[in-house]
Parts: C-alpha cells; structure tokens; sequence
C-alpha cells in the first residue's frame, strides 16, 4: 500500500516559468511533510518542509502548499532554472519519527 | 554542524559475498539513524531505524541486517548478497521535522 504518491515519473518546464510538482497521501496521521531534491549518484537533499498545522511554506524559489482536506501538497518553484533539474521527492512523516518517501518526479528544466 | 559520512562510495560485489555498510554521524548526540535503499526506477524505501545504541527495527523482510555499536554510528550488513540488493543505499539522521541524508553508497551485485 503506498501511502505517499507522486503520479508524476517526470515533468519538463522551461526555464524561468513555474515548475509545479505534486503529491498525494492516504495516512491521515502524517503530520508534516517535507520535500526532497536528488541528483544522481547523490543522498537526498532537504528542500522544504510544512507542518500540518500550517497551508503554505515558503524559502526563497520554493513554496510548499499543503491541502489536508484534499490529502494533497504540492512544491512551486518559481521561476525554475536548469540548476533546478533533479529528482524530487515527496515526503510525509508521523510521531514515529519515520518517512515515507513517494517515487519521485524527475524535473528537467530547458534552457 | 552535523555531517554525516558513508563509505565506501561504490562497491561491487559477486552473489554470496558477505556486505558491511558504514555510516558515523558528527555534531549530534543520540541521533534517530535510518538504512533507505533506492532501487533502479522505485523511491527511497525504509529498510531499518534506529532509536539509540542496540536498538534496531527493521521495515521488510530480506538477507540484510543493521547494527548500531555505537550512538553515531550505524551498519548495514549480508551474509550472502543477492543480485536483488544491488541498489543506492543511503543512511540518514533526523531530528523532530527533519531528516538528513549521507551521500550513499551504489551497490552492485555482480
């Protein structure tokens, strides 16, 4: 059962406009949530994260919105850049110290 | 500031050779110490955590173990490797809303 969802394998934007990436969840007991960005051959490294007691988060590029009704958050990037160009991935986690990490999304960003 | 180190960077295996994975924190004390495994083509998966020195949970089934002989460091081991273990495996740390990867190691199991 996969309780952390990015529907999306890839997503390509080109440079200067908005990169939106999204994520869904089934765990009602998540409470914060984080993003993540990887290059190859490289550990995960932290983005962004929002709590559930909030709806946005913002820093810098990056703004993270969260829909708990919807059991939906999404990560803008605004205005994407080449540097940009990565795998993204949605995390949510609970009281129990654990993540649970969606698929990913693979951004590419054209110059 | 904390760091985290895993080692080595790459490793290449043959099927039924014995594994040891590394992983030391610096800049923190009792860390929550995690072992993800990134597959070809599939997200991070958990495979074990660790709350404090001894204390192991393992997430699924599999020929892999961990150890945690001290507060920072944490082991990924095999007795006998599968090709199924080949992979990106990577240790982490976290604090309350907040987990920090090292820089992985690529596994391949030859």
């Amino acid at each position: 059962d996969q309780q952390v969802k990015q529907n999306s394998p890839s997503l390509s934007v080109q440079e200067g406009r908005i990169s939106i990436l999204n994520c869904d969840y089934t765990n009602s007991m998540f409470d914060y949530f984080l993003w993540y960005k990887k290059y190859p051959a490289e550990g995960p490294t932290f983005l962004i994260s929002i709590s559930s007691i909030k709806d946005k988060n913002e820093d810098g590029r990056f703004t993270v919105f969260l829909n708990k009704s919807a059991k939906h958050l999404s990560l803008h990037i605004v205005p994407s850049q080449p540097g940009d160009s990565a795998v993204y991935f949605c995390a949510a986690g609970g009281s129990n110290y654990k993540l649970t990490f969606g698929k990913g999304t693979l951004l590419t960003v054209n110059p | 500031s904390q760091t985290i180190h895993q080692w080595p960077a790459t490793l290449v295996q043959p099927v039924g050779s014995p594994l040891s994975l590394e992983c030391t924190v610096e800049g923190t004390s009792n860390p929550n110490l995690y072992w993800y495994r990134q597959a070809a083509g599939r997200g991070l998966q958990l495979l074990f955590y660790s709350v404090g020195i001894g204390q192991i949970s393992s997430e699924v089934p599999q020929n892999l173990s961990a150890s945690r002989p001290q507060d920072r460091q944490f082991i990924l081991s095999s007795k006998k490797l599968l090709l199924s273990d080949s992979g990106f495996y990577l240790c982490a740390w976290s604090v309350r809303t907040g987990m920090y990867f090292g820089p992985g190691t690529r596994l391949t199991v030859t």
